[in-house]
């Protein structure tokens, strides 16, 4: 079935510092690829999304480009801010309308 | 924008009582989601309703759980006799049938504490 491995936390960076939170999947066809954010005590938010191999979803400075050959969307980005603290999840969607499979969240947590 | 909501915010309820957990998807959006997410642990797909019936479900959603659209507006998840191991975060979703990427769209989250 399809399943999302994701960088285990938590991680700690300071601020203006660079993120990269791994993120590999395995699934049959073509998903549909995205990060999700939860803040605390909040609930998902879509941060960005990719649907086909080589997009790029961005969004509010975070990057992640959807790598077929890799099977991975790493979750970049260049300078984080102590209001990035946060835990980011990474999910896929299988064709069609078919529920999110989640990878596990990796807590970020952003000290000036 | 338009947003999914839910209620309560926080439910608190003691183990074998049973529990309704509300939520107002999307207006224009036809499918609907239940997923769980235990504390410190991942998002966990319950089940998926559309045209009035269940479309997909997880092996979590046993024969406790019940879904429902009551009216045109509210989407609920019954749990009959709740078990101390029910206490999670419980979201709601919805996501429009389109030919376009069906992107699911989260409600804020019920907080269930089964004492």
């Amino acid at each position: 079935g399809n399943s999302v491995t994701q960088m285990e936390g938590p991680v700690t960076l300071s601020e203006e510092a660079f993120l990269t939170i791994n993120c590999t999947y395995t699934a049959t066809g073509y998903p549909s690829l995205f990060w999700y954010v939860q803040y605390p005590g909040e609930g998902l938010q879509l941060l960005l999304k990719a649907t086909k191999a080589d997009d790029k979803g961005s969004n509010k400075g975070f990057e992640a480009t959807y790598r077929k050959e890799t099977t991975s969307f790493h979750l970049e980005k260049g300078s984080v801010q102590v209001s990035d603290s946060a835990v980011y999840f990474c999910a896929l969607r299988g064709e069609g309308n078919t529920p999110l499979v989640f990878g596990k969240g990796t807590r970020l947590s952003v000290i000036a | 924008e338009p947003e999914v909501t839910q209620t309560p915010s926080h439910q608190v309820t003691q183990m074998g009582q049973e529990v309704i957990l509300r939520c107002v998807p999307i207006s224009n959006h036809l499918y609907f989601y239940w997923y769980r997410q235990i504390l410190g642990q991942k998002v966990e797909f319950l089940v998926s309703f559309y045209n009035n019936e269940i479309s997909e479900k997880s092996e979590i959603f046993d024969d406790q759980f019940s879904v429902e659209r009551p009216d045109g507006s509210n989407f609920t998840l019954k749990i009959r006799s709740t078990k101390l191991e029910d206490s999670a975060m419980y979201f709601c979703a919805s996501s429009v049938l389109t030919s376009g990427p069906y992107e699911q769209y989260f409600g804020p989250g019920t907080r269930l504490t089964v004492t």
